[in-house]
């Protein structure tokens, strides 16, 4: 399997732009998490997916944040419009979902610069 | 919130020795894991221990967990270069919802 997979890896945008990142879990995985990563925050939990169902969104910023997952094997997360603040590592992880194991297998992360 | 707290927030060691990195939380637990993160990567799973156990091995890394004080801690004997990375501790609960909830990390530097 080649694991999560994102995309872009890179983004550069101006302020007011839309970013739309994307994310292919594991096959088989019920599980989809998006996370931010900052220096000043840390690792952020945004939102995440229960067998395409969104669970848990507490963690989305702003009505500028949106996330979808058509699908078992395809993931958004929309900014819009950008903001320079939200320059950050945008990462997906995705995992079985067994409680006992919890285990999360993260992508590359697409690194957003918003100028 | 039941956020990882790890410590120190860097360390620097010699290849060949020891490090010790250790992780605080605030609530009940099932699990907590450890993850590493190379730089400009993604996190990647290293060991997972669960509550009712007190500690684990896998290969280098010796991690223990103490629920009475709410803490655990990673070894990873004999250090290399190649270890050089940040760190985290996560931690899920054992009451309702689904979340891993990451420590601040802390960011290991392996001089050769």
């Amino acid at each position: 399997d080649a694991g999560v997979i994102q995309s872009p890896r890179h983004e550069v945008t101006e302020m007011g732009q839309e970013v739309t990142l994307r994310c292919k879990p594991i096959s088989g995985h019920d599980y989809l998490f998006w996370y931010r990563q900052t220096m000043m925050r840390g690792l952020e939990l945004l939102i995440y997916f229960n067998n395409n169902v969104p669970i848990d969104d507490s963690g989305m910023p702003e009505d500028r944040f949106s996330a979808k997952m058509p699908n078992a094997s395809f993931s958004t997360l929309k900014i819009q419009p950008s903001e320079p603040r939200d320059s950050a590592v945008y990462f997906c992880a995705s995992s079985l979902g067994d409680r006992l194991t919890d285990t999360q297998y993260f992508g590359p992360g697409t690194r957003l610069t918003v100028l | 919130s039941q956020q990882g707290e790890e410590d120190p927030q860097a360390l620097s060691i010699q290849e060949g020795e020891n490090a010790t990195m250790n992780c605080s939380y605030k609530t009940s637990i099932n699990n907590l894991q450890w993850y590493r993160q190379n730089s400009g990567r993604g996190l990647v799973h290293l060991i997972l221990i669960r509550s009712n156990e007190r500690e684990k091995h896998s290969g280098r890394l010796r991690v223990t967990l103490d629920t009475s004080k709410k803490s655990s801690s990673l070894l990873i004997t004999a250090s290399r270069a190649a270890d050089t990375a940040s760190y985290f501790c996560a931690t899920a609960g054992n009451t309702g919802g689904f979340k891993t909830i990451f420590g601040a990390g802390t960011r290991l530097f392996v001089k050769a």
